[in-house]
């Protein structure tokens, strides 16, 4: 079965330190993997998906099949990205999400 | 742009009673997923549909139930509450289903007491 592993509950850093939310992932196909932020009674909104090779608000994931993660990386936190980080994984032939079980992320100024 | 909406955003109910919650999915989305997140846990899905039809089903009691209408908006129908109910209740949509990207509502808060 699928499944997603985020080991750190909670990651408190100091404003422009950088930033490592680490992801791991069971399964022996092809998952869609993605980071979803939740701000401070906000819903849950897509941060970015490893399909998209994007960077979004200064946040890049790579997914590294071999150790199977997927660390959501940032190089300088800022106080704004303090938020419930999710990772979660989506199989190719369902739809539904497996969400990891978050890591709050605290940045300090 | 419209976002997924969700009604009622806070509900408390009484042990043994029914509840009812909606989701108004972004216009032009045929997909449309529940997810459970207890307090302190990750959201857990628990059904999804497309184009009216259930798609994938995952940890939902019996006890639930849950259709997606015409106008594709989704009913998520709880009886026999128990306290272990209490819970943020997630609706998400998405254009075509897999592999698309899912957008979510604010969520529900149930309380039941």
């Amino acid at each position: 079965a699928q499944r997603v592993t985020q080991p750190e509950k909670l990651l408190s850093v100091f404003k422009g330190a950088p930033v490592e939310l680490k992801c791991n992932y069971s399964y022996s196909g092809s998952p869609e993997l993605f980071w979803y932020v939740q701000y401070s009674r906000q819903r849950l909104q897509l941060l970015l998906r490893h399909i998209s090779r994007e960077s979004i608000k200064g946040f890049t994931a790579d997914l590294n099949k071999g150790e199977t993660s997927f660390h959501l990386k940032k190089p300088f936190a800022q106080e704004e990205d303090s938020a419930m980080y999710y990772c979660a994984s989506q199989h190719h032939n369902t739809d539904k999400l497996i969400f990891g079980t978050g890591t709050r992320l605290q940045v300090f100024p | 742009a419209a976002g997924v909406i969700q009604s009622p955003r806070h509900l408390i109910k009484e042990k043994r009673e029914t509840a009812t919650l909606k989701c108004y999915p972004i216009p032009r989305h045929d997909t449309v997923y529940w997810y459970q997140q207890g307090p302190g846990q990750d959201p857990q899905f628990l059904i999804s549909f497309y184009e009216k039809m259930q798609s994938d089903k995952g940890s939902i009691p019996d006890r639930f139930s849950a259709q997606q209408f015409s106008d594709y908006h989704s009913e998520l129908n709880m009886s026999s509450l128990e306290l272990g109910d209490s819970a943020l209740y997630f609706c998400a949509s998405s254009a075509t289903g897999v592999g698309d990207t899912q957008y979510f509502g604010p969520g529900t808060r149930l309380t039941v007491l």
